[in-house]
């Protein structure tokens, strides 16, 4: 049961350009949202949050966008650097819930 | 900065063994969490620990599964007869809340022959 969904296993860009990644979710009890970036050989290493009473959260190059009626979410990266490259995941959660759903992830590569 | 530290990094271990696979969480974190990630697939939630006991497991935590906070800095998951399928990277995680980014280790890789 694949409550948290990436559908694009793979997206490959530019240096300097926009990197757009993208999260559906199926349970519309969740009302939290993370996104963790993964490098090889480490464990998933915090990125960003927000929750659903926000639309928009930004943390320098990072701005995560919500759209609860979509049941949508997406990563924008914005200039995108080479040390960006690794695995991003989504991941979700219910208020008053103790754990986290991950999508299965989307390899980012940046192009020098 | 702080860091979520995972003991052994590799371990292999015949099918039928008990594993025990260790971590000692960030010190003023209050919730731990075991994940694992079977190679090629998604992360996967085990089980969620505050207060010293558990708060939510997941359908993967049957009863081969335990964990333990032994002496309020480690935090220990054991597999008590393990079968080709747990072998999977695990990983442990601790939080300051509930809605708190987690922190994660790096990990500990375990191989079920």
């Amino acid at each position: 049961d694949q409550q948290v969904k990436q559908n694009s296993p793979s997206l490959s860009v530019q240096e300097g350009r926009i990197s757009i990644l993208n999260c559906d979710y199926t349970n519309s009890m969740f009302d939290y949202f993370l996104w963790y970036k993964k490098y090889p050989a480490e464990g998933p290493t915090f990125l960003i949050s927000i929750s659903s009473i926000k639309d928009k959260n930004e943390d320098g190059r990072f701005t995560v966008f919500l759209n609860k009626s979509a049941k949508h979410l997406s990563l924008h990266i914005v200039p995108s650097q080479p040390g960006d490259s690794a695995v991003y995941f989504c991941a979700a959660s219910e208020t008053g819930a103790n754990n986290l759903f991950f999508g299965t992830g989307t390899r980012l590569t940046v192009i020098p | 900065e702080p860091e979520v530290t995972q003991t052994p990094s590799h371990q292999v271990t015949q099918m039928g063994q008990e594993v025990i696979l260790r971590c000692v969480p960030i010190s003023n974190h209050l919730y731990f969490y075991w994940y694992r990630q079977i190679l090629g697939q998604k992360v996967e939630f085990l089980v969620s620990f505050y207060n010293n006991e558990i708060s939510e497991k997941s359908e993967i935590f049957d009863d081969q599964f335990s964990v333990e906070r032994p002496d309020g800095s480690n935090f220990t998951l054991k597999i008590r007869s393990t079968k080709l399928e747990d072998s999977a990277m695990y990983f442990c995680a601790s939080s300051e809340g509930v809605n708190y980014g987690y922190t994660f280790g790096s990990g500990t890789r375990l191989t079920v022959v």
